[in-house]
């Protein structure tokens, strides 16, 4: 199983554009990164799966160099109610429940 | 189409009673995961389920814990003897027959040792 290494916490304001960067060094073949969204007292929410390049959807986008053994995630024009934690999981059908979302990101918007 | 549901949301036992955790997956889903998460912590995998079947169990502790997901009806992750570390918040996630590893989570329940 790849292990992510992600920043602890990051701060922003709103308005700003947030790049939150996670590191997979040992990504294998069959791998897709996938980010989770986690508000307290909820269970997380998809946000966002790619397996190379760029992928965008209407609430997020993830940048994949040809690597792959990074990828951030870029969350355009934060507000307050973006303020949660953040989490990278790297696997496949067969794996990807085995990864712990570790302790993410916790990315906290201000006013 | 309805998300992940989860019962109950919050569930108090005290030491030594069992305690019974239900997740009805989305329509269409027929992969279920279980997770546990303790207070300021990431989540933790338990288990992974398909219909009937039992595929990844390593996250599950040896004792006291099982999970099934039968042909018919939600899947069950049942704790027998609770003691107070069990106290937790326990979310199922579910994801279609597909390649990608995409999950979708549950609002969790919430369970409480007394």
């Amino acid at each position: 199983l790849a292990k992510t290494t992600q920043p602890i916490s990051m701060d922003s304001y709103e308005g700003q554009e947030v790049n939150i960067t996670c590191s997979h060094n040992n990504i294998a073949t069959n791998d897709y990164i996938t980010w989770y969204q986690q508000f307290p007292s909820q269970g997380p929410r998809f946000i966002i799966q790619g397996y190379k390049t760029k992928v965008t959807n209407e609430v997020a986008s993830l940048f994949i160099p040809a690597d792959r053994k990074s990828s951030t995630l870029s969350l355009p024009r934060v507000s307050l109610s973006d303020t949660a934690v953040y989490y990278c999981l790297v696997g496949d059908r067969t794996n990807a429940g085995k990864s712990t979302f570790g302790d993410g990101t916790t990315l906290t918007v201000k006013p | 189409n309805a998300g992940v549901m989860q019962n109950p949301r919050h569930l108090v036992r005290r030491r030594g009673q069992e305690a019974r955790l239900r997740c009805s997956p989305m329509k269409g889903h027929s992969h279920v995961y279980w997770y546990r998460q303790l207070p300021e912590e990431g989540l933790k995998f338990m288990v992974y389920l398909q219909k009937e079947n039992i595929i990844d169990e390593s996250g599950m502790p040896k004792e006291r814990f099982s999970a099934e997901f039968p042909k018919e009806g939600p899947s069950i992750l049942r704790i027998q003897q609770v003691v107070r570390g069990d106290s937790a918040a326990y979310f199922c996630a579910s994801s279609p027959p597909s390649t990608t590893p995409t999950q979708y989570f549950g609002p969790g329940t919430r369970l409480l040792v007394l």
